[in-house]
């Protein structure tokens, strides 16, 4: 299994209160991104980075910074979470050119309601 | 506007039989396509991909067709096992968008004993 892990696996928060989410990967993959699954939905990219420092948005980007500073590390930040956010949370990695075109290694997830 | 579809939110199959999930999508530009199978609580992981350029590519009991004239792709598991029960997700993605991943809502197959 690839070496991918968030924290916190669980979280639940009050409306109006700031929340981070960590992916720590120990895989040196290039690529970086975080999904929310919602019922319906399935998987809806949020952002992600192809780099260190290099970020960009995915398709449910408001509400949401990241922040990249280690190749390892990809932090997601609701700065002041609503219920709408409540969600499960996937990290995802990928190496592009290593693997499977297109394949992504994901994390175990964070289920975060928001109250 | 769902770019990739997966209208069976659910499948029931006999154990043994075939398994034959289903997958459309709308944009033409896709040119890469991939399955992935979701256990509760965990992340999802990679089963098998195809390339635009092929109608067809198999892994073990897993096959997935691609019919790029009707926008539609099929994952077909042969013979279903206990263990195939779990969420199924269809992803595509294109060299233009640097190949992120566009998800269907996945398909929740149940295989009975």
């Amino acid at each position: 299994d690839a070496g991918i892990t968030q924290s916190p696996r669980h979280k639940v928060t009050e409306t109006g209160t700031p929340v981070t989410l960590r992916c720590h990967q120990t895989e040196n993959h290039r690529y970086m991104y975080w999904y929310r699954q919602d019922p319906g939905h399935g998987l809806r990219l949020i952002h992600y980075s192809y780099g260190v420092k290099d970020t960009d948005k995915g398709e449910v980007s408001d509400g949401y910074s990241v922040s990249r500073s280690k190749t390892e590390d990809f932090l997601l930040t609701l700065e002041s979470a609503t219920s709408s956010q409540t969600s499960v949370y996937f990290c995802a990695i990928s190496e592009p050119g290593q693997f499977v075109l297109g394949e992504q290694f994901f994390g175990p997830g964070t289920r975060l309601t928001v109250l | 506007d769902q770019q990739v579809k997966q209208n069976s939110p659910s499948l029931s199959v006999q154990e043994g039989r075939i398994s034959i999930l289903n997958c459309d999508y709308t944009n033409s530009m896709f040119d890469y396509f991939l399955w992935y199978k979701k256990y509760p609580a965990e992340g999802p992981t990679f089963l098998i991909s195809i390339s635009s350029i092929k109608d067809k590519n198999e892994d073990g009991r897993f096959t997935v067709f691609l019919n790029k004239s009707a926008k539609h792709l099929s994952l077909h598991i042969v013979p279903s096992q206990p263990g195939d029960s779990a969420v199924y997700f269809c992803a595509a993605s294109a060299m233009d968008s640097n190949y992120q991943l566009i998800w269907g809502a996945g398909t929740k197959l149940i295989i009975k004993p």
